[in-house]
């Protein structure tokens, strides 16, 4: 089944504690991307990929780090978490020329990570 | 970088009637177009996009148009159902993507 996912699916941590939500599709898109939700806000991107090796920031990525090593995975990485980045997390990809990626973006089931 | 409003925020229709949202943006370096369909609890799903070189496209209950000169789109639904209640989010972006803050639909049946 074509799928995008991620874990953990719910996560409390403590500010200041790193912490990795993965993400991994079985699609071979190139493009993948990170977005959190808040309520009134919309959907805004915090860091994407047009493919291995290649990552750039979207609107938010003060405070997160991502890696793209391999074509499947696209790893959201909290260094020292804050309690402002308590929010709801979804992992994204789609297919992508390399240069624009004008194509449906399948959405993973989403994070929801409360920072105390 | 780019902006993108979405209005209205609520809409609530009558079973059958249609429901309109729309959205604009500031980038002209914006290709791409998307509307996702949220129910509570769920991922965001694609129900229709349109591409710059397009002005409009259609699915069945669902059209979009996209107006390039004057830097907005929309959604169009018709004939719409209890189940078409969901938030909805437009989109625009290349590789870079903003979304809109939500439109809230209710279908009364």
């Amino acid at each position: 089944e074509a799928q995008v996912t991620q874990n953990p699916r719910y996560l409390i941590t403590v500010t200041g504690k790193k912490l990795t939500v993965t993400c991994s599709q079985n699609m071979n898109h190139e493009y993948m991307s990170w977005y959190r939700q808040d309520p009134g806000l919309g959907l805004r991107q915090i860091y994407y990929s047009m493919n291995v090796e290649v990552t750039d920031k979207g609107d938010v990525p003060e405070g997160y780090k991502v890696s793209r090593k391999e074509k499947r995975n696209f790893p959201l990485i909290l260094e020292s978490p804050s309690p402002n980045q308590t929010s709801l997390y979804f992992c994204a990809s789609s297919l992508s020329d390399g240069v624009s990626s004008y194509n449906e973006q399948f959405f993973g089931p989403g994070t929801r990570l409360t920072v105390l | 970088g780019e902006n993108v409003e979405q209005h209205p925020s609520t809409l609530s229709v009558q079973e059958g009637d249609s429901a309109v949202i729309k959205c604009t943006y500031s980038d002209s370096a914006s290709n791409y177009f998307p509307w996702y369909k949220q129910e509570l609890g769920k991922r965001p799903q694609l129900i229709i996009d349109i591409r710059s070189n397009v002005g409009e496209k259609k699915d069945q209950r669902i059209a979009v148009t996209l107006n390039k000169t004057a830097k907005h789109f929309s959604l169009h639904i018709t004939e719409t159902q209890p189940e078409d209640s969901a938030v909805y989010f437009c989109a625009a972006g290349y590789n870079k993507f903003y979304f809109g803050s939500g439109t809230k639909l209710n279908v009364k049946p």
